[in-house]
């Protein structure tokens, strides 16, 4: 079956970029996500890409989709303590009818 | 404030103990769906719904029910709890069509 992948933690020091990593394996995904979890809190949409795009940019996120290797990143620019939180990609499977999650990334950012 | 709301956001109970979990939208959605999230496993989808009347499995259905008898709530039912059943619970709805899902704050479910 479909699934996502996506390595389980990562530490950054405040300042630096991050870069979250993801492979799918759903050729026909439409859209792909990149959601947030704070601590005891639900899931919230960060950004997204079209699969006829490459990269797209907002603020402090850029999103790189590499159609051809099933490969998408997530880059933080300047990443700040409120960043910490878990990300998860996911790929909007076949039929519209749901989400494919990856395990989800832990950001930890340290001082 | 477009949001949905699932209730109650913990809940301890024991096996064999039948629950529901509500969740509302107040988004007119179409579609909305329940998850379930276990560490190292992301979230799983237990059910989805398209429209009114309208509810099929997801990838883990086993345990769990579901109804629609109107367009904004879609609650999730543990006929007989079970300890597997122990998790962290997503509502989530968007319009039919690929778009992005909005969700619920989270139901903490611990089956003793």
């Amino acid at each position: 079956g479909e699934d996502v992948e996506q390595s389980l933690f990562l530490s950054v020091r405040e300042g630096d970029s991050s870069v979250i990593n993801c492979t799918y394996t759903d050729s026909s995904s439409t859209y792909l996500y990149w959601y947030k979890q704070e601590p005891g809190a639900g899931l919230q949409l960060l950004t997204y890409i079209f699969s006829n795009m490459d990269m797209k940019q907002d603020q402090r996120l850029t999103v790189l989709l590499n159609k051809k290797d099933k490969h998408l990143s997530l880059r933080i620019a300047d990443t700040q303590t409120g960043d910490s939180a878990i990300y998860f990609c996911a790929s909007g499977a076949g039929g519209y009818n749901k989400l494919i999650f990856g395990a989800g990334t832990r950001l930890a950012v340290h001082p | 404030e477009a949001q949905v709301t699932q209730n109650p956001r913990y809940l301890i109970t024991v096996t064999g103990k039948k629950l529901t979990v509500t969740c509302s939208q107040n988004m007119n959605h179409e579609y909305m769906s329940w998850y379930r999230q276990d560490p190292g496993l992301g979230l799983r989808q237990i059910y989805y719904s398209m429209n009114v009347e309208v509810t099929d499995k997801g990838d883990v259905p086993e345990g769990y029910k579901v109804s629609r008898k109107e367009k904004r709530n879609f609650p999730l039912i543990l006929e007989s709890p079970s300890p597997n059943q122990t998790s962290l619970y997503f509502c989530a709805s968007r319009q039919t069509g690929e778009g992005f899902q909005y969700f619920g704050a989270g139901t903490r479910l611990s089956v003793l």
